[in-house]
């Protein structure tokens, strides 16, 4: 998974919660991005990210948050979960130093499920 | 994951026969374009890619079309083998995106033995 790890890679979770999914990459990739996967949706994106502290919202961003401290990190929180963010979240990383730059790795992906 | 599959397009094949997996884009100023796979449980895996300025692009066993006049792209996997079950996606960069890719909703392969 090109030196990408997330973080839980599964829980479960009551609705009105908040919720934090970490994405950690050891590739000094500069650009990374959160995205859901749902029966017949396909990868959307939620957010991502072209630096550190700088982020921009995706095709899905409402009731999601982001932030990037560290070019490591890339943080996705969820502030009062509900049944509708139930999905498998995945983060991937681009840009990185001699890479294609919109080749995109992906991590292991969390399943998230909200009760 | 295992529930990414319900409602796409299913192709299923022989093994060792060829495959040919088909994807319309959406952007006629896309000129980027990836075809990635994805395994049951596992997060996506880049396959190949192919510039606008080419029409075909060959890997290790996989070969990669793109017509941009009719705005599709497939991807042929020679000799198909039960490890290539998956689902596949294509991803456009698009006009103006920036660095983000779009993606399609993805084609299931099943190989049968």
């Amino acid at each position: 998974d090109a030196g990408i790890t997330q973080s839980p890679r599964h829980k479960v979770t009551e609705t009105g919660t908040p919720v934090t999914l970490r994405c950690h990459q050891t590739e000094n990739h500069r650009y990374m991005y959160w995205y859901r996967q749902d029966p017949g949706h396909g990868l959307r994106l939620i957010h991502y990210s072209y630096g550190v502290k700088d982020t921009d919202k995706g095709e899905v961003s409402d009731g999601y948050s982001v932030s990037r401290s560290k070019t490591e990190d890339f943080l996705l929180t969820l502030e009062s979960a509900t049944s509708s963010q139930t999905s498998v979240y995945f983060c991937a990383i681009s840009g990185g130093g001699g890479s294609i730059r919109y080749e995109q790795y992906f991590g292991p992906g969390t399943r998230l499920t909200v009760t | 994951g295992e529930n990414v599959g319900l409602h796409l397009p299913t192709l299923s094949v022989q093994e060792g026969d060829n495959s040919i997996i088909n994807c319309a884009y959406s952007n006629s100023a896309s000129d980027y374009f990836i075809w990635y796979k994805q395994e049951s449980g596992k997060g996506p895996q880049f396959i190949i890619d192919i510039r606008s300025n080419m029409d075909k692009r060959q890997g290790q066993r996989v070969t990669v079309l793109l017509n941009k006049t009719v705005k599709h792209l497939s991807l042929q996997i020679a000799a198909t083998q039960p490890g290539d079950s998956a689902v596949y996606f294509c991803a456009e960069n698009g006009m103006g995106s920036g660095n983000k890719l779009v993606f399609g909703a993805g084609t299931i392969l099943r190989v049968k033995s």
